[in-house]
């Protein structure tokens, strides 16, 4: 099945700083999402992008379909928006379902 | 606050006991999903229920029950859990269940197994 790698496994910031983290995957994809799992376990959906761009307030995505990778920009960064974000991949024509990345654990300082 | 709720959202269990997990969706979704996750780990996919049918089971233990009453409804019946079996349970829902839909998860049910 598809491999999904993230980067980094943690990243610490102060506030107000700006961050990249990125996805790798290893196959052809038809769905790309990012999620934000704050400390208390709720998982947010942040993008549905499997190709192209998005942008919704701070945070923007990018996927590059055709290298195989995606990126979550989070700029000018908040302690809120602290916790886990992970990216998940299905390949395309796959009749599975979304496989993981082992996700990046951010920490934003005050 | 999230459009998928489940209940309860914290569970303590004794090997020997019956509980039941409960979620609930009102989007007019017709899949739903139910995913287990150990701490500092990704989700794990156990279930997939799509047009109230059973889809995907993950090779899950039979101590764990899947049921959906209805589209808007997924249970998870749980008997004769392991210590082991102690995870944050989360329900999610999509469009459909082909697996190119956008998931919508719950704030989960954290299980604790004595």
């Amino acid at each position: 099945g598809i491999q999904v790698e993230q980067s980094p496994p943690d990243l610490i910031l102060q506030e107000g700083a700006n961050s990249t983290l990125r996805c790798n995957f290893s196959d052809s994809v038809n769905n790309l999402q990012w999620f934000h799992q704050n400390p208390w376990g709720q998982l947010i959906n942040l993008f549905y992008i499997p190709s192209g761009t998005k942008q919704n307030g701070r945070l923007s995505a990018t996927t590059v379909a055709t290298e195989r990778y995606s990126l979550l920009y989070i700029s000018s960064s908040q302690t809120t928006d602290s916790g886990v974000y992970f990216c998940a991949a299905l390949s395309s024509g796959s009749a599975r379902q979304l496989t993981f990345g082992s996700g990046t654990q951010l920490t934003v300082l005050p | 606050d999230t459009e998928v709720t489940q209940t309860p959202k914290h569970l303590v269990m004794g090997m020997t006991n019956k509980k039941s997990l409960k979620c609930e969706q009102h989007m007019g979704h017709r899949a739903m999903y139910w995913y287990k996750q150990k701490a500092k780990k990704p989700p794990e996919l156990m279930f997939v229920y799509s047009y109230e049918k059973l889809s995907i089971n993950e090779s899950v233990p039979s101590r764990f029950s899947p049921e959906c009453p209805n589209s808007s409804l997924l249970n998870l019946h749980l008997h004769a859990l392991q210590p082991e079996d102690s995870a944050l349970y989360l329900c999610a829902s999509s469009q459909e269940g082909s697996g190119a839909n956008v998931l919508t998860f719950g704030a989960g049910s954290r299980l604790t197994v004595l």
